[in-house]
């Protein structure tokens, strides 16, 4: 079965505070991705990663930056977090360049104060 | 614009019920559509997947149908159980790489 493992299922951060949100895979899957998903909002792609060292911007990567050092690993990075990116974050990776079946990590749900 | 629209956002239903969700898209031009699954508190898990030249497709109590004139998908749940409350998303893909866009979902409720 593929894995998708996001380190934090909750989180709780100060306004200013830095917060890293890990994800590894185990499917040596090439595409990896982090969208958040708000109520009423659906799932909204922040930064995807074809490859190790790629990075490319979603829908909207204002407030967050990415690593891919590892093929397997994706950091979502909030240099300064604030209170608008309380939300669920959600990781999922791929195969291929294709549009393939995304396997989606359990999601880390970030609260900031 | 490419957007996609669920209906009902929310829907409640008896055990045992059927019921029907539905997908409007006007994502073009179109690769894939396909139904994802998200238990609260899990990530989605894909359901089903519709190619531009497949109109119907099952997996188990869920049946899919595509109208790819009419730009339109729908998800039937038959039979419903309890485990099927979920929120249900769309998600359709364009003819390139890995450009999606998602549908707001539809909460489903199963009652006993």
């Amino acid at each position: 079965d593929v894995k998708v493992t996001q380190s934090s299922r909750y989180l709780v951060k100060r306004t200013g505070e830095k917060v890293f949100l890990e994800c590894v895979q185990d499917m040596d899957h090439e595409n990896m991705f982090w969208y958040r998903q708000d109520p009423g909002l659906g799932l909204r792609l922040i930064y995807f990663s074809y490859d190790v060292k790629m990075k490319e911007k979603g829908d909207i990567p204002e407030g967050y930056s990415v690593s891919r050092e590892k093929k397997e690993r994706f950091s979502l990075i909030l240099e300064s977090a604030s209170t608008n990116q309380t939300s669920m974050y959600l990781c999922a990776s791929n195969r291929g360049r294709d549009t393939g079946e995304l396997f989606f990590g359990e999601g880390s749900r970030l609260t900031v104060l | 614009k490419n957007q996609v629209e669920q209906s009902p956002q929310s829907l409640i239903i008896l055990e045992g019920k059927n019921c029907t969700l539905q997908c409007n898209y006007t994502v073009s031009p179109f690769s894939n559509l396909r139904w994802y699954k998200q238990d609260t508190g899990r990530g989605p898990v894909s359901l089903t997947i519709m190619t531009f030249s497949e109109n119907t497709k099952s997996n188990g109590r869920y049946t899919a149908t595509l109208d790819a004139d009419t730009k339109q998908s729908s998800l039937h749940i038959t039979a419903s159980q309890l485990s099927d409350s979920a929120s249900y998303i769309c998600v359709v893909s364009l003819n390139a790489g890995n450009m999606l866009t998602f549908g707001g979902g539809t909460r489903l409720m199963v009652k006993p």
